[in-house]
């Protein structure tokens, strides 16, 4: 079956970087995109992203540019997101997704919760 | 790229049906037939329940169904049960930025 398994938490300080993996298996990973959204506490969904694996294309959300970078490794069938700059507020779970045409995913990660604090 | 209108929450009683609306603009929910709705327990990843505005993917309950018109896309489920007490999200596919979700809204069966 589908499945997205994600790398564990992670606590940075302000200023750091982190690079979070997600691991896929039970598709062919070269024909599917992997988006990445996250969830700051309490909070709603953020869509940050998406990397084509095949043609490892990217499209970063606005508020990201310059900051994140999406990539993927089709060797080991994993996608891998890194956040630059790590203020406090990117506190959130970040989830990994198998994405479907413009707007669907259909299967998730189970999060990997980034925790930025001094 | 503001997040689309969704109510904070909604309740129903088992066996009754509710609507959650989810509003944007003609540059995303209006714009494009593709809206997406997803279902998320307390601590665990979201779970895709419509597509495209009205498709249930395989598995899904065929108590959800989803709706548009105009700029406002609906999530209904029918005959209300416990198990769906959760946070309800939509999605839509937005010129500007591709893919913006709604502010989320808490479904309480009573």
């Amino acid at each position: 079956q589908v499945q997205l398994v994600q790398s564990g938490a992670e606590a940075k300080k302000p200023g750091a970087s982190v690079k979070v993996s997600c691991k896929a298996s039970g598709f062919i990973f070269a024909t599917f995109a992997v988006a990445w959204v996250r969830q700051a506490p309490g909070q709603g969904l953020e869509w940050m992203g998406c990397v084509s694996t095949d043609n490892r294309k990217t499209n970063y959300a606005h508020y990201l540019q310059g900051r994140v970078t999406m990539s993927t490794d089709t060797s080991t069938r994993t996608a891998y997101m890194e956040l630059r700059g790590l203020r406090s507020d990117d506190t959130a779970i970040y989830y990994c997704a198998r994405q479907w045409g413009l707007n669907m995913f259909d299967s998730w990660g189970q999060g990997t919760l980034v925790t930025v604090s001094s | 790229q503001s997040a689309l209108t969704q109510a904070a929450s909604v309740s129903g009683s088992p066996g009754q049906s509710i609507t959650i609306s989810c509003t944007g603009t003609s540059s995303d929910v209006g714009g494009y037939d593709s809206v997406s709705w997803y279902q998320q327990h307390p601590g665990k990843a979201p779970n895709l329940i419509i597509s495209d505005v009205s498709n249930r993917p395989s598995g899904v309950s065929v108590r959800f169904s989803g709706s548009k018109s105009g700029n406002t896309a609906s999530l209904t489920i029918s005959e209300l049960q416990a198990e769906d007490e959760a946070y309800y999200y939509c999605s839509s596919y937005t010129r500007s930025t591709s893919v913006v979700f709604g502010g989320g809204t808490k479904l309480t069966v009573l």
